[in-house]
């Protein structure tokens, strides 16, 4: 199993600019989440999706920020326009189920700079 | 509010010291307290659940402990590959299926 992938593995983009991450989850799992990860403030939920379908977005931190799951194999996080404060390292993760063992399964991250 | 919070930040041992991480956590109905490891430039690895007081978990030179309080992450005889950043997270009753993450302990194993 190739596991999460994440693509672009690095992003820099000026400030205003629109930037999309993408993910496609591991097969068969049905919950797919997105993370933030900075220095200050740690690694963050964003919002997850169970079935495509989006559960909670309440830690998106604004209108800027938008997520899609068009199909089970694929997930965007969709930043516009980005801001210099947005510089992190966005993670997306997987699951069959969040409940039992909740493994969630993380992929490699991509480090978004925006200038 | 969940909150969690691991201590120490950073840790330094040799080789074999063996020691302990802390993770403290207030939480409304824990549903899992859960142990990640993360390499530099990786994502979150996945290493125990936890789910009541008493519980304990083991995996090579790991071992979790959980009380109504907080975890330990054990470390017997550490190896230099055992370095890494620990993330402690939970789920409580009232937060669906978020994971609330603490900031992690960074720990160097030197040879």
């Amino acid at each position: 199993d190739a596991g999460v992938i994440q693509s672009p593995r690095h992003e820099v983009t000026e400030m205003g600019q629109e930037v999309t991450l993408r993910c496609k989850p591991i097969s068969g799992h049905d919950y797919l989440f997105w993370y933030r990860q900075t220095m200050m403030r740690g690694l963050e939920l964003l919002i997850y999706f169970n079935n495509n379908v989006p559960i909670d977005d309440s830690g998106m931190p604004e209108d800027r920020f938008s997520a899609k799951m068009p199909n089970a194999s694929f997930s965007t996080l969709k930043i516009q326009p980005s801001e210099p404060r947005d510089s992190a390292v966005y993670f997306c993760a997987s699951s069959l189920r969040p409940g039992g063992a909740n493994e969630q399964f993380f992929g490699p991250g991509t480090r978004l700079t925006v200038l | 509010e969940d909150q969690v919070t691991q201590s120490p930040e950073a840790l330094r041992l040799q080789e074999g010291e063996s020691s302990s991480l802390n993770c403290s956590y207030t939480v409304s109905g824990l549903r899992g307290l859960f142990w990640y490891r993360q390499d530099p430039g990786k994502g979150p690895e996945f290493l125990f659940t936890l789910y009541s007081a008493g519980e304990e978990k083991e995996k090579e030179r790991l071992k979790a402990t959980l009380t109504k309080k907080e975890s330990f992450l054990h470390i017997t005889a550490p190896k230099p590959e055992d370095s890494a950043t620990y993330l402690c997270a939970v789920r409580g009753a009232d937060s669906s299926y978020k994971l609330i993450f603490g900031s992690g302990t960074r720990l160097l194993v030197r040879p």
